[in-house]
């Protein structure tokens, strides 16, 4: 099956600065990669999706790549601010479609001041 | 529009003990989730729905754990007997259709004493 790995585990930053999270797949046959953002004790939301047909998608601060020869996909938070310290999850759809989502390990991201 | 609904919130139990988690999906949502998710880790599908249908239980503990989703609506997560192990926090999640985003209700946090 699909195995997703994240990286870094935890993160911190300085407000105003940029964070990264990498992610690696196993199954090229995935075409489906979500991030989605869990503050604590709330439910997971989702922030942006990519689809295997493009290599970049952005919206406002959040921007995601996806390299399909490397298999790996990765997020960017651009001017980080306090409210986006959460744990942040990437995922992969094995079979194309949303239903078969394999989830990263997760990665804790601190924005200080 | 409401989102996905989840009870309880909480529950303590001892171990040996029968549990059940209950979830009302977004109206109109024909697919449905559950997941477990351990402390610290990505939340990992135990069971999914199409409608009335279990289309993917191969992550389902069949021995202790069952759902059903009768009229395709609310559904239904057991375990029965519980076991130590099973401390976590099960979340539901629906979609449009599988190929859909997948949104989270606020989940159940277990707790096997």
């Amino acid at each position: 099956g699909e195995n997703v790995e994240q990286h870094p585990s935890t993160l911190s930053v300085q407000e105003g600065d940029s964070a990264v999270i990498k992610c690696t797949y196993s199954d090229s046959a995935s075409n489906y990669f979500p991030w989605y953002k869990q503050e604590l004790g709330k439910r997971p939301q989702l922030i942006i999706d990519i689809r295997s047909n493009v290599g970049e998608k952005k919206d406002q601060r959040i921007a995601v790549t996806l390299n399909k020869t490397a298999k790996h996909f990765s997020l960017h938070i651009t001017e980080t601010q306090p409210e986006d310290s959460a744990v942040y999850f990437c995922a992969a759809s094995l079979t194309g479609t949303a239903s078969k989502l394999t989830f990263g390990t997760g990665t804790r991201l601190q924005v200080t001041l | 529009e409401a989102g996905v609904v989840q009870s309880p919130r909480y529950k303590i139990i001892e171990k040996k003990q029968p549990v059940a988690f209950w979830c009302n999906p977004i109206s109109g949502h024909n697919t449905l989730y559950w997941y477990l998710q351990n402390l610290g880790q990505g939340p990992e599908l135990l069971i999914r729905y199409e409608n009335e249908e279990a289309v993917d239980d191969s992550q389902l503990p069949k021995d202790r754990f069952s759902a059903e989703r009768l009229k395709g609506v609310d559904s239904t997560l057991k375990i029965q007997p519980a076991e130590l192990g099973d401390s976590a926090v099960y979340l539901c999640a629906s979609s449009l259709a599988s190929y859909n985003e997948q949104f989270f209700g606020p989940g159940t946090r277990l707790t096997v004493l």
